[in-house]
């Protein structure tokens, strides 16, 4: 499986702009990138994904650098509610069924 | 809209005991995948069925076993439990061929083994 490097952790201020970093040097040409995130003491949460082109949805957005090596994802305005870890995961295009690995993603704390 | 459905939500066993955790997954889907996660650690895959049969093995250890019923609820046997069994373990569900595919992860079962 393709890895992904996350930073252990970031801080933002409540109603700021955050953007999570992922490296995926090692991506190949069939592979989505994923994003969840799990709350504390909760399942994890779908938050985007995407394959080439930037994403966005209600929850976030999703910027892919152009040789996809890497890619961020974006809260617009983090609220105390987005604090959480945030997994950055890789899925072969079409393995519909396959397992997600989790690295140890990113722990977002959010400051009032 | 119905989300994953996992029972018991918190369990406490003994050493060498056994334990059953059940999944109802979203209905239609069709996929079940099972996770543990330990104390401060991140989930770990153990294993998945599709249509009812095993489509992918993780981490599983040979103790525990699981299997996809008919009506699609799937159930994790633990045997024998280790106090390093204590997790949570996290039951997800999908639909195979879902162009926006997403693994919709139930809320957990906190299993504690004394």
């Amino acid at each position: 499986d393709a890895k992904t490097t996350q930073p252990n952790s970031m801080e933002s201020n409540e109603e700021e702009p955050v953007h999570l970093p992922c490296n995926h040097s090692t991506i190949s040409g069939t592979d989505y990138i994923h994003w969840y995130r799990q709350l504390p003491s909760q399942g994890p949460e779908y938050v985007i994904h995407g394959l080439t082109s930037n994403v966005n949805n209600r929850m976030a957005s999703l910027a892919i650098a152009e040789d996809r090596k890497s890619s961020t994802l974006i809260l617009h305005r983090a609220t105390l509610r987005d604090a959480a870890v945030y997994y950055c995961i890789l899925r072969v295009r079409d393995n519909y069924g396959q397992n997600f690995v989790f690295g140890p993603g990113t722990r977002l704390s959010v400051l009032p | 809209a119905a989300g994953v459905i996992q029972s018991p939500r918190h369990l406490i066993k003994e050493k060498r005991e056994t334990a059953t955790l059940k999944c109802y997954p979203i209905p239609r889907h069709d996929t079940v995948y099972w996770y543990q996660q330990g104390p401060g650690q991140d989930p770990q895959f153990l294993i998945s069925f599709y249509e009812k049969m095993q489509s992918d093995k993780g981490s599983i250890p040979d103790r525990f076993s699981a299997q996809q019923f008919s009506d699609y609820h799937s159930e994790l046997n633990m045997s024998s439990l280790e106090l390093g069994d204590s997790a949570l373990y996290f039951c997800a569900s999908s639909l195979v061929g879902l162009a926006d595919y997403e693994q919709y992860f139930g809320p957990g079962t906190r299993l504690t083994v004394t």
